[in-house]
């Protein structure tokens, strides 16, 4: 049974607007999720994090909300450029099995010019 | 570079026979996670090394799997007898609080 998920797997979006992708997760004693980003025959690459205790992290472009009483976190991208075009992953930490990262299956985001 | 390294980058092999694969982490992390990715699907994760110690393993990993941090800095995931659904990318992780640094992975193909 999958504790993360992502709902959608690809999304579309015009270049410079904002590109919004989902996670919603199932074990509330998650403390820190993570996003990351991959391009084809490379490894991931991590993007954002959030801790349990905040509800919005920000870097740059790129702001991750978390909703604990929804158990859901989203990823927003804005303003969406070509270079962002890649296969998301939302992971979360699981601290009952040495902090594993229990990902989710990965949103493919595609920028159109 | 400080990042983590895995080598080999692609390997092709027989099915039946034996591939190693070798993980660098970044230098102070003591943690290193082996990881599993197939098309379509999040990182599945195979084990997990504190220093020198295997603390986890997956049930995903067979016993024609085994991995080893003898000294608590490199790592090695080597497979026997590999079978075509061995064909995966192999993902090394490592990290000393926070998030995961990966490497590049290993893509095996199993003919």
């Amino acid at each position: 049974d999958q504790q993360v998920k992502q709902n959608s797997p690809s999304l579309s979006v015009q270049e410079g607007r904002i590109s919004i992708l989902n996670c919603d997760y199932t074990n509330s004693m998650f403390d820190y999720f993570l996003w990351y980003k991959k391009y084809p025959a490379e490894g991931p690459t991590f993007l954002i994090s959030i801790s349990s205790i905040k509800d919005k992290n920000e870097d740059g472009r790129f702001t991750v909300f978390l909703n604990k009483s929804a158990k859901h976190l989203s990823l927003h991208i804005v303003p969406s450029q070509p270079g962002d075009s890649a296969v998301y992953f939302c992971a979360a930490s699981d601290p009952d099995s040495n902090y594993q990262l229990i990902w989710g299956a990965g949103t493919k985001l595609i920028i159109k010019p | 570079d400080t990042g983590v390294s895995q080598d080999p980058r692609h390997k092709i092999t027989k099915r039946g026979q034996n591939v190693t694969f070798r993980c660098d982490p970044i230098s102070e992390h003591n943690r290193l996670y082996w990881y599993r990715q197939t098309l379509g699907q999040g990182p599945e994760f195979l084990t997990y090394f504190q220093n020198e110690a295997q603390l986890e393993k997956s049930r995903l990993l067979s016993d024609r799997f085994s991995a080893e941090r003898p000294k608590g800095s490199f790592s090695t995931l080597e497979i026997q007898r590999t079978e075509q659904g061995d064909s995966a990318m192999y993902l090394c992780a490592s990290r000393f609080t926070g998030e995961l640094f990966f490497g590049e992975g290993s893509r095996l193909t199993v003919l």
